[in-house]
This record gives C-alpha cells, structure tokens and sequence, in this order.
C-alpha cells in the first residue's frame, strides 16, 4: 500500500474555476503535511504546509482532516499559470526526514 | 543564495556504463536526499543522509546503485552497471532539521537516458 494516494487527472479546467485535489496518507503517525507544485521538466516546489486548522494563501487553501487522513488543496479563481502537477507530500517528523510523495495530480488551465 | 545544485543536468549514456551523478545541498543543512522520478512510478526515494551519514538505503532498486557522502558539501549516486531501465530524473534534495516547516528544497534533477 502507497503511503501516499492521489488521483492522478489530468483535471483540465477553463481560466476562473474552481478546483480540488484531494489525497490520503495511510501513517497515522504522519506529523506533517505539505503540497508540493511541479512544472513541466522543473523540480517540485513547495506550494504550502498543511496546518491542522487549515489554511489559506491568496487563492489557495489547504485543509487536513487527521481523523480520515485526508489532506485536500482548493485552488479559487484558477490563472493559466496555475498549471502544473500538485504533490501531495507527507512526513513522518517535524525535523527534516521521511517524506513520502504521492504521485502527483496534473492540472491544466485552459483559456 | 545558490539552491541545490546537481549535476550533470542530462546524460545519456550506452548500457552497462558507469554513471555518476553529483549533488551539493545547501549550506548548512543536515539532511540529503536522492529521489527518482518516472512517469510511471513518481518521486521515489531512493536514500537520504543525515550529517553524511545514510539513514534509509531502502529505497536503492539493486546493488547497481550506490551512494555515497563524504562531506557535508557533497554528494554522488553512481549506477554500475547502468541498464534502460534507469532512465529517469534524479533528484537530489536537502533540508534542515532546525526549520519548523521541514520544507525540501529540490535541485533542478539530473535527466539520464541509458541506451
């Protein structure tokens, strides 16, 4: 079993949507959480940590539901430079070790 | 502030050679990771150091492959004897236990094609 479940799309949404990823860990002992974003033949970025009481920043808001191990990104009022592939990505620690990614949800924006 | 830096960027390479693949994490921190990437598979982790020292080799496919750190400034994974099926992006990450948010910080990946 993955430690990291994502559905993989592609979501392809027009420009002003509203879209969500969701995605589900299977550690119950996981400490933290993240979305990581990708871009075509770039690196993984980090995006935004996923805090327990959920969080936003600008567009984007990320929740945790530790009960269901679920972990979710909404992006509002989507801009074609959001596409690009969404990592669902959680630790075992809070110090620096164990990070497992998931596959990755690919997401395009379309004028 | 450089980032981490990998290289090189792209090899391609015949079966069977020897491949070296070389990072340097950021300064000052105390974890280095090795991740390989396909299509098929996403991010995988293949091993990660801890103040140079491997932690969790677990992740390494086979005896081909091989990592090591000798310093805190640098690191390599080398493949003997390379085959097609290590066609793949690797990634070298680092990260520092003292940062509350534990974020990964990537190189932009060394691109290997083995014939």
């Amino acid at each position: 079993r993955k430690e990291v479940e994502q559905d993989p799309g592609p979501f392809n949404v027009p420009e002003g949507a509203t879209v969500a990823f969701n995605c589900t860990y299977s550690n119950s002992a996981s400490q933290s959480f993240f979305w990581y974003r990708q871009d075509c033949r770039k690196e993984p970025k980090l995006l935004m940590s996923v805090y327990s009481s959920g969080n936003e920043d600008g567009r984007f808001t990320a929740q945790l539901n530790r009960a269901s191990q679920y972990i979710s990104l909404l992006i509002r009022d989507s801009k074609l430079s959001d596409s690009a592939t969404y990592l669902c990505v959680v630790s075992l620690t809070n110090t620096g070790n164990q990070f497992y990614f998931g596959t990755g949800t690919s997401l395009t924006v379309i004028p | 502030d450089a980032g981490v830096i990998q290289s090189p960027r792209h090899e391609v390479t015949e079966m069977g050679q020897e491949v070296t693949l070389r990072c340097k994490p950021i300064s000052g921190h105390d974890y280095l990771f090795w991740y390989r990437q396909t299509m098929m598979r996403g991010l995988e982790l293949l091993i990660y150091f801890n103040n140079n020292v491997p932690i969790d080799d677990s992740g390494m496919p086979e005896d081909r492959f091989s990592a090591k750190m000798p310093n805190a400034s640098f690191s390599t994974l080398k493949i003997q004897p390379s085959e097609p099926r290590d066609s793949a992006v690797y990634f070298c990450a680092s990260s520092f236990s003292g940062m509350n948010t534990g974020e990964l910080f990537f190189g932009e990946g060394s691109r290997l094609t083995v014939l």
